[in-house]
């Protein structure tokens, strides 16, 4: 069974540019999620979607904003890019239930130079 | 939300057992306790969970106090692949946001 899938796998940018970065959920779940990890810490919640609706925002500004297609699969778009948006963006797929266990893609490394 | 602290390196020996220990005193209730591993800025690999009991799966025990204010992963014969950062994470009950320490920086040693 296929995984979580994001793409691209590495972006380079550059300041004040727009990037958007793509999810594709395990088959069957209806939750996405994203999270920022920059270098050298734990990864930060950035927004969970469950069935197209915006269920939860962490502490990221107005800049970033996503959204989830019919189809479950979610783009994370971050506008006005600063040299502190380089991370690597994670998106994990959740299953439902009680004890709703998320599973991580790969990522994609964005760099803003 | 509860909190999580953990040490922030172990060595092991491969072959044997790693123990990584986290503290999560605060816990409520009903939040689960989580394990994933972060292998070289892959995305986090889930490994085990856990609300009262101990568990066990493929991968790892989890053990978790009579009081649930620590648990214990357990890596029963660790190898070189499992040099990683661990994540113990407690989960709020129906929320939807993990959140992530620093981990532990596990490194298995030949």
């Amino acid at each position: 069974d296929a995984g979580v899938t994001q793409s691209p796998t590495h972006l380079i940018k550059t300041r004040g540019q727009h990037v958007t970065l793509r999810c594709s959920p395990i088959s069957g779940h209806k939750s996405v999620s994203w999270y920022q990890q920059v270098l050298g810490q734990g990864p930060q919640f950035i927004f969970q979607y469950y069935e197209k609706e915006e269920r939860g925002r962490g502490n990221f500004p107005d800049r970033f904003s996503a959204r989830q297609f019919p189809n479950y699969s979610s783009e994370l778009n971050v506008n006005a890019l600063l040299l502190g948006d380089s991370a690597l963006y994670l998106c994990a797929s959740k299953s439902t239930g009680v004890e709703e266990t998320q599973y991580f893609g790969p990522g994609t490394r964005l760099l803003v130079l | 939300d509860a909190k999580t602290t953990q040490p922030t390196s172990m060595d092991c020996a491969e072959g044997r057992a790693a123990n990584l220990p986290c503290n999560h005193s605060t816990i409520s209730g009903n939040e689960y306790v989580y394990w994933y591993r972060q292998i070289h800025s892959q995305g986090p690999q889930y490994i085990i969970h856990g609300l009262k009991n101990n568990e066990t799966n493929e991968m790892a025990s989890l053990i978790i106090t009579e009081d649930r204010k620590s648990s214990t992963l357990i890596l029963p014969h660790a190898t070189l692949r499992d040099t990683a950062v661990y994540y113990c994470i407690v989960r709020p009950f129906r929320t939807y946001k993990y959140i992530f320490g620093t981990g532990t920086r596990l490194k298995v040693l030949a």
